[in-house]
């Protein structure tokens, strides 16, 4: 267990639909990073946050957004969703960008 | 851009053979070099790790050296288990500027028959 907490652990939803992924960092952890696992592309980067603050984006597209609230749980919200966002969506957290990233089990978001 | 590349699956393994994934990076600058397992079901588990050059992560039998020289960071065991079956991914995290995320290979799969 990595102690890092994702929900839902698995959505179907249909397209042009919206989502919301919840994450909880491992406790103590500041920093929280979003990414998409899919066949077709692997393992990306979408984006980071640091104590509230955005601090690196990746291939997030816009139709994607998240945020890091005050308690630094985070949220990744998928709006007019296409079959294509099809994925595993992984949170990870670390204490700063200078220690181990640990990843949650992922959100399987299946989209019909 | 920064990049990994690892070396395609899948790759199937009797039990107690030796295992060697190749991993090799483009890097403008020093990054740290990771490799990660995903087991099937599971989220992605931090396997080893290194953060300099001639650097050895290991853990759980796996290993991996760091060399600047040939920019690899080859994971290696030298008897595996059917537990050891997995997807196993190497990556890497670059610090410069204002970026810490991890840059993924495309992963490896590794079946281990009895």
């Amino acid at each position: 267990d990595s102690g890092v907490t994702q929900t839902p652990k698995h959505l179907i939803t249909a397209t042009g639909q919206r989502v919301t992924l919840r994450c909880s960092p491992r406790s103590g952890d500041l920093s929280v990073y979003w990414y998409q696992q899919s066949l077709d592309q692997g393992l990306q980067f979408l984006i980071q946050y640091y104590n509230g603050e955005e601090r690196a984006k990746g291939n997030i597209l816009e139709r994607f957004s998240a945020q890091q609230f005050p308690d630094l749980h985070s949220e990744l919200n998928l709006s007019s969703l296409e079959l294509g966002d099809s994925a595993l969506y992984f949170c990870a957290s670390s204490l700063n960008r200078e220690n181990t990233i640990y990843f949650g089990e992922g959100s399987w978001l299946t989209v019909v | 851009g920064d990049s990994v590349t690892q070396m395609e699956g899948p790759v199937t393994l009797s039990e107690e053979a030796f295992l060697t994934i190749n991993c090799t990076y483009t890097a403008t600058g020093y990054p740290s070099l990771f490799w990660y397992v995903q087991y099937p079901g599971e989220g992605l588990q931090l396997l080893l790790k290194a953060t300099k050059a001639d650097d050895k992560g290991s853990n759980k039998g796996f290993e991996a050296t760091y060399r600047k020289e040939t920019t690899s960071f080859h994971l290696e065991k030298g008897s595996v288990q059917v537990s050891d079956s997995a997807v196993y991914f190497c990556a890497l995290e670059y610090y410069g500027g204002s970026q810490g995320n991890l840059i993924f290979g495309k992963g490896t799969k590794l079946s281990v028959k009895p």
